[in-house]
């Protein structure tokens, strides 16, 4: 059975840092890119970054570049994000999913998901 | 960007009925999307992803169609436990979501 299970989030100011994690397992890993998606209080769902199976591509939606990094570790089959320089607009229930790509698109979509860990960026 | 157009935003509905969920995406983008179940508090769940592939363990009564720019969701003859939202998202380039539409029970 597929299990994503997310923590690390938590209340934290405004301009500071936190750094997210899953632990994935009932799964080969390193076979899988893998995403983040946020979903703010009382709305839709926003995809964040993406990574790789071997972490050498990475994506990210325009709102985190140059703020968020995304990392995996295959032998402790964990994905990661590090998240720094926080804002309000960040506030959000952070979920962790396994992606798989098929056909020609370079975009994965979204076949299992954690249950998510809450990141309120408040002072 | 690609801009996606979910409809209806809410619905109502009774057990037993037929539902259909619209999604309209500002350019083609072939068959890459995707269709999500969301209950309260918990996470979201695919239930199709290229437009019409049945993720497995769904139930047959979920149905997708469509390719280029307009796509469906039905449920036929809906259950109890299908009163949640329901997102659509595109996959061609990048990403986006739908805006979500909550099925309520009538």
């Amino acid at each position: 059975e597929v299990q994503l299970v997310e923590s690390g989030g938590g209340l934290v100011q405004p301009g500071g840092s936190l750094r997210l994690s899953c632990a994935a397992s009932g799964f080969t890993f390193s076979s899988y890119w893998m995403s983040w998606v946020r979903q703010a209080p009382g709305k839709g769902l926003e995809w964040v970054a993406n990574i790789k199976q071997d972490g050498s591509e990475k994506y990210y939606v325009d709102s985190v570049k140059g703020r968020f990094t995304i990392s995996r570790d295959n032998a402790k089959n964990s994905l990661y994000l590090q998240m720094n320089s926080l804002r309000a607009e960040d506030t959000a229930v952070y979920y962790c999913a396994r992606a798989r790509r098929v056909g020609a698109t370079i975009f994965p979509y979204f076949d299992y998901w954690g249950q998510g860990t809450l990141v309120t960026v408040s002072s | 960007a690609i801009r996606i157009t979910q409809s209806p935003s809410s619905l109502s509905a009774s057990t037993g009925d037929r539902v259909t969920i619209t999604c309209r995406a500002s350019q083609g983008i072939s068959s890459y999307l995707a269709w999500y179940q969301q209950k309260p508090g918990k996470a979201p769940k695919l239930l199709i992803y290229a437009a019409s592939t049945l993720q497995s363990g769904v139930p047959s009564r979920f149905s997708g169609s469509g390719s280029g720019t307009d796509f469906t969701l039905t449920i036929s003859c809906l259950q109890s436990e299908d009163f949640a939202t329901y997102y659509c998202q595109q996959y061609y380039s990048w990403y986006t979501f739908g805006q979500g539409t909550k099925l309520e029970i009538k």
